[in-house]
């Protein structure tokens, strides 16, 4: 139980472009889904605070306008890449909050902006 | 802020040896601490935790003890196996605006040859 999934695993894009991340709880609903950025050899950087149904929270120095989050169902948050250059690329992981209250954590999606 | 700091790796590993991955942490309050362990091509998953001072987390042959007055959390395996082989994350969890947010060390990567 208690797995989470994201979609796609690996996405190229060109720069000035936009790519959507989907983060889905499979198994469980989550009310909260946190997503976070993953440099080489650096630890995980939360840059959100998906809640479903209002407004993401956002981290200090995360620019809502560029990294747009949804979370429309109890099992589903996406994360888009407005305009996206090569400083974005990175590896963006998703977190869903699951009962007691543990982060249960997606695969990963590595975005590569050309 | 908070933040944990973690031994940098690679650690590359005999099979059977005693493994220590050293983790300290800087805190405001009392936060719980965590290890999280991401094999290849997967997720962070949970490895085990502890919610206060002089409690002892252990899963999978893996321990590791919240020390207070060190502030540390070191994780630690009495005979390692090839299995074992992923990369090891030590967090602290603070409640902030309401949720439980999760601040990460950079990780260490561990290799167990046969």
């Amino acid at each position: 139980g208690a797995v989470v999934s994201q979609h796609p695993s690996r996405v190229i894009c060109k720069s000035g472009t936009s790519v959507k991340i989907e983060c889905r709880s499979l198994d469980f609903q989550a009310t909260t889904m946190f997503w976070y950025r993953q440099f080489p050899k650096q630890s995980l950087m939360l840059m959100a605070t998906s809640n479903e149904g209002s407004k993401a929270t956002y981290e200090q120095g995360v620019e809502k306008d560029k990294f747009l989050i949804n979370h429309a169902s109890l099992t589903l948050s996406t994360l888009t890449v407005t305009s996206a250059h090569p400083e974005d690329s990175s590896f963006y992981i998703c977190s869903a909050m699951g009962s007691p209250y543990e982060q249960y954590f997606g695969p990963g999606t590595r975005l590569t902006v050309t | 802020g908070d933040s944990v700091t973690q031994m940098e790796g690679p650690v590359t590993l005999s099979e059977e040896a005693f493994l220590t991955i050293n983790c300290t942490y800087t805190a405001t309050g009392y936060p719980s601490l965590f290890w999280y362990v991401q094999y290849p091509g997967e997720g962070l998953q949970l490895l085990l935790k502890a919610t206060k001072a002089d409690d002892k987390g252990s899963n999978k042959g893996f321990e590791a003890t919240y020390r207070k007055e060190t502030t540390s959390f070191h994780l630690e395996k009495g005979s390692v196996q090839v299995s074992d082989s992923a990369v090891y994350f030590c967090a602290l969890s603070k409640t902030q605006g309401g949720s439980e947010k999760l601040v990460f060390g950079k990780g260490t990567k561990l290799t167990v040859n046969p």
